[in-house]
């Protein structure tokens, strides 16, 4: 029963590295997406992806990558970090696009940017 | 405006109590709606899908207002373990694709 998984589930950047957030699900779900939730503003659209090879930006997508080569995996790149990046990112899949589906959710990933 | 608005919170209600949350959302071509549960340092999970005519899961119902785009949430009989944030979340449409929009929670503290 694995769902989604996140990894890693802490992590500590400095100011300008670089990083991925692993993604990975197994119930051969083809949306993926990734959020990231700061207090009092509820979890914010940083992209998504209909299916391999299919990603498109969402409501905050400056300074993060995304690929999807394959059903499973949908990693997140930080690019260089900053302090504004700091934040709780959550990785979440549905069974389908339409947007009427239950979004399961990977357990997180605490970031901290100094 | 924040296309999901839901009042933070937090409410503090004893065991037992009835509590409603409401949440409104602005698109109008919104079509899927639901309420998700998020407890403290957790990822957030599906509690119940809201439907046009109403429904209910045990001690919960939901209601779903499209003239006035609100959507509420009632839990009767708090339990302590109900404690937790409640998300309103409801399908936006951008880009080409749908999209799930999440409002930024509603705390609810059950105390006994």
């Amino acid at each position: 029963n694995a769902g989604v998984t996140q990894t890693p589930k802490f992590q500590v950047l400095k100011t300008g590295q670089s990083m991925t957030l692993l993604c990975a699900q197994d119930m051969n779900h083809e949306y993926m997406s990734w959020y990231r939730q700061d207090p009092g503003m509820g979890l914010r659209l940083i992209h998504y992806s209909v299916g391999a090879g299919i990603t498109d930006q969402g409501e905050v997508p400056n300074g993060y990558n995304v690929s999807r080569s394959t059903t499973e995996d949908f990693p997140l790149r930080l690019l260089s970090a900053a302090p504004s990046q700091t934040s709780v990112y959550f990785c979440a899949s549905t069974q389908s696009s339409t947007g009427d589906t239950e979004a399961f959710f990977g357990q997180g990933t605490r970031l901290t940017v100094v | 405006r924040k296309e999901v608005e839901q009042d933070p919170g937090p409410f503090n209600v004893p065991e037992g109590a009835t509590v409603a949350f409401n949440c409104t959302y602005s698109n109008s071509a919104s079509q899927s709606f639901f309420w998700y549960r998020q407890d403290c340092r957790k990822e957030p999970k599906l509690l119940m899908s809201v439907y046009s005519s109403g429904n209910e899961d045990g001690r919960f119902t939901a209601q779903l207002n499209r003239a006035s785009q609100y959507i509420s949430l009632l839990i009767r009989d708090s339990k302590l373990s109900d404690s937790a944030t409640y998300l309103c979340v409801v399908n936006g449409f951008s880009g080409g694709y749908n999209k799930l929009i999440f409002g930024a929670g509603t705390r609810l503290a059950v105390h006994p």
